[in-house]
């Protein structure tokens, strides 16, 4: 069975500073990845996923990904954070398209 | 205007009341989702139709159920709720279900529900 883990409940960090947001995964077999963003009183917009070829995955607004398979890991990363970056970040993976196993999410706080 | 409208965006029922929920897309795709957003719980997948026909049913109790009319339209219908069930229902939509990975999800905004 498939699962995710986002060890980071709460991430808070001051405004132009580098972010990391962290995902583990388990799978017995090949997957796509996914994160998802969530600002409040939205629904679940899609920043960037991974289905195969380069491991290093550009998304929207700044952030990328780095697929590890051999740590089984999807951290979500951006170089210089905004306060409208404020959001739930959701790590999410499937081995078929329509059933996404989500993680708990991470709350990304940016302060001014 | 977002791809996936939901309405209504808040509703309060009794334990005892009927409701609906409905969702609408308007990209031209073929699966539709219901999914509930608790807090502090992984999003939980509960249906999933694809052209029309549901093709998942994540154990979800009986007191939910969905209606699919067309594969525009996703209803959740509602009744005799715990308060439990109070969380942000969301619906999402993708072209289709075929598993390929290039079919990301589209979510709507939600409806926040509480039982009372």
């Amino acid at each position: 069975a498939q699962s995710v883990t986002q060890l980071d409940s709460q991430v808070p960090v001051f405004e132009e500073a580098p972010v990391e947001l962290r995902c583990n995964y388990s799978s017995s077999v090949s997957v796509y990845l996914f994160w998802y963003v969530q600002y409040p009183n939205q629904g679940l917009q899609l920043l960037l996923k991974y289905l195969s070829g380069s491991t290093l995955v550009k998304g929207i607004n700044g952030f990328e990904a780095e697929f590890n398979k051999s740590q089984t890991s999807f951290h979500l990363r951006k170089p210089s954070v905004h306060i409208s970056d404020t959001a739930e970040y959701f790590c999410a993976v499937s081995d078929s398209a329509d059933k996404l196993i989500f993680g708990t999410g991470t709350r990304l706080q940016v302060f001014p | 205007e977002t791809g996936v409208t939901q309405t209504p965006r808040h509703l309060v029922m009794g334990m005892t009341n009927k409701k609906s929920l409905k969702c609408e897309q308007h990209l031209g795709h073929n699966a539709m989702y219901w999914y509930k957003q608790s807090a502090k719980k992984p999003l939980e997948l509960m249906f999933v139709y694809n052209f029309k026909e549901q093709t998942e049913n994540n154990s979800v109790p009986s007191r939910f159920s969905p209606e699919c009319p067309n594969s525009s339209h996703l209803f959740l219908h509602l009744h005799t709720l715990q308060p439990e069930d109070s969380a942000l229902y969301l619906c999402a939509s993708s072209q289709d279900g075929a598993g390929d990975g290039n079919s990301p999800l589209h979510f709507g905004n939600g409806t926040r529900l509480t039982v009372t």
